[in-house]
């Protein structure tokens, strides 16, 4: 099956400053990638996702660029706020099979 | 339009007791997800449902866990027998159905946390 495995476990930055969160997948047929959004006691939410068949997205300060060939794909926040707090999951799905494959979560802090 | 809804949000049981959690999907939507999430890690998936279909359960214990979504009323998932490590938040998702289109956005139920003293 997929295994997703996601970096840093733990990302604490300056507000204003950008964060990055990375994944690697393993099956090279996965072709949708999401990521979500998870507040403490709250449930996950998606911010952004991207297809195999685009290399980039962008939605306001929230960008996601996927390499198909190296098989990871990362989340980029620019300019954060403290509001951006919170626990990211990148996840990957194959095909129509729709399960998807969360990585661990990353828990971005962002210092006021 | 209700976005996923679950019942209970908290649930508290004894060893050996059953738990039933109730999973009622957005308005259009054929397909269920059932994930666990234990505390400080990421969601796993247990089992993908279609109305009166078990898809993939693939990632749902053999033993006492079982999952359904009937053609009338929310998708059950059902632990007989509860342990202490069945505590968790289990979060729900559903999903439109689109013959052979792409995959379509999952969308999370705000989760039934179980406790099992």
């Amino acid at each position: 099956g997929e295994n997703v495995e996601q970096h840093p476990s733990t990302l604490s930055v300056q507000e204003g400053d950008s964060a990055v969160i990375k994944c690697t997948y393993s099956d090279s047929a996965s072709n949708y990638f999401p990521w979500y959004k998870q507040e403490l006691g709250k449930r996950p939410q998606l911010i952004i996702d991207i297809r195999s068949n685009v290399g980039e997205k962008k939605d306001q300060r929230i960008a996601v660029t996927l390499n198909k060939t190296a098989k990871h794909f990362s989340l980029h926040i620019t300019e954060t706020q403290p509001e951006d707090s919170a626990v990211y999951f990148c996840a990957a799905s194959i095909g129509r099979d729709y399960k998807l494959s969360f990585g661990a979560g990353t828990t971005v802090t962002v210092r006021a | 339009n209700a976005g996923v809804m679950q019942n209970p949000r908290h649930l508290v049981r004894r060893r050996g007791q059953e738990a039933r959690l109730r999973c009622s999907p957005m308005k259009g939507h054929s397909h269920v997800y059932w994930y666990r999430q234990l505390p400080e890690e990421g969601l796993k998936f247990m089992v993908y449902l279609q109305k009166e279909n078990i898809i993939d359960e693939s990632g749902m214990p053999k033993e006492r866990f079982s999952a359904e979504f009937p053609k009338e009323g929310p998708s059950i998932l059902r632990i007989q027998q509860v342990v202490r490590g069945d505590s968790a938040a289990y979060f729900c998702a559903s999903s439109r159905s689109r013959a052979g289109g792409p995959q379509e956005e999952q969308f999370f139920g705000p989760g039934t946390r179980l406790t099992v003293l």
